[in-house]
């Protein structure tokens, strides 16, 4: 069973729209919560890192959110523009040796 | 996609074949990764290596093999007994494997597409 899921698989915006993205992870002991963009045959870039003690984070249009507690995080996109057109990676670490969960990612479509 | 190289960028292979896909970094990391990528799937790990001339199987080695002579090449190679392995597949470096540290960013790679005809 995946530790990490992610949620939507995929959604569809209009240029100028916000939206938010959503994870929820099992894994324990949790160390930090990443949020990669991936576009189109490329590799993943790392958007924000999330650490325990860490409600929220902001990457310029990027905000994403951590609740440890209920281990569920979100990104947010405001004014989104059509370079925001990629899958939305949610990787979750664990004390130890530093095995990454990844989930499925988000694919967000932004149309003009 | 930061130090990290990845060639070629699209690779094809007749069954029966084996393919070495290349990653190379200059960022000084010491861990490297590899990784699979399919359709509507995370990221599925199939080796890494927290340090030269040592390396692990990760949760889909099978029909997989790998080399870390330098700590700046981390070669992969998709034997003929890998049942499927047309997929996209990605190499990262993190500056140590050792620990999940606020620190410890994994670094991708472009990727390569391989196909097999």
């Amino acid at each position: 069973k995946n530790q990490v899921e992610q949620s939507p698989q995929s959604l569809i915006i209009l240029e100028g729209k916000n939206c938010t993205l959503q994870c929820n992870y099992t894994v324990s002991p949790f160390s930090n919560l990443r949020w990669y963009k991936q576009d189109t045959g490329r590799g993943p870039v790392s958007l924000t890192i999330m650490t325990f003690s860490e409600n929220t984070k902001s990457n310029r249009r990027y905000t994403a959110t951590l609740d440890a507690d209920t281990k569920q995080s979100s990104l947010h996109i405001t004014a989104s523009q059509l370079s925001d057109s990629a899958s939305y990676i949610c990787v979750v670490s664990a004390w130890g040796w530093g095995k990454f969960q990844f989930g499925a990612g988000t694919q967000v479509v932004v149309t003009p | 996609d930061g130090g990290i190289t990845q060639s070629p960028k699209y690779l094809f292979r007749k069954e029966g074949q084996n393919v070495t896909l290349s990653c190379e970094q200059n960022l000084n990391h010491d861990a490297m990764y590899w990784y699979r990528q399919d359709p509507g799937q995370g990221l599925r790990l199939i080796y890494y290596s927290q340090i030269v001339n040592d390396f692990q199987k990760g949760d889909i080695a099978e029909g997989y093999s790998v080399s870390r002579e330098k700590k700046e090449s981390f070669p992969l190679t998709v034997t003929s007994a890998q049942k499927n392995p047309t997929a996209f597949y990605l190499c990262a470096s993190s500056i140590e494997g050792g620990l999940a540290g606020d620190g410890n960013e994994q670094f991708f790679g472009p990727g390569t597409r391989l196909t097999v005809l």
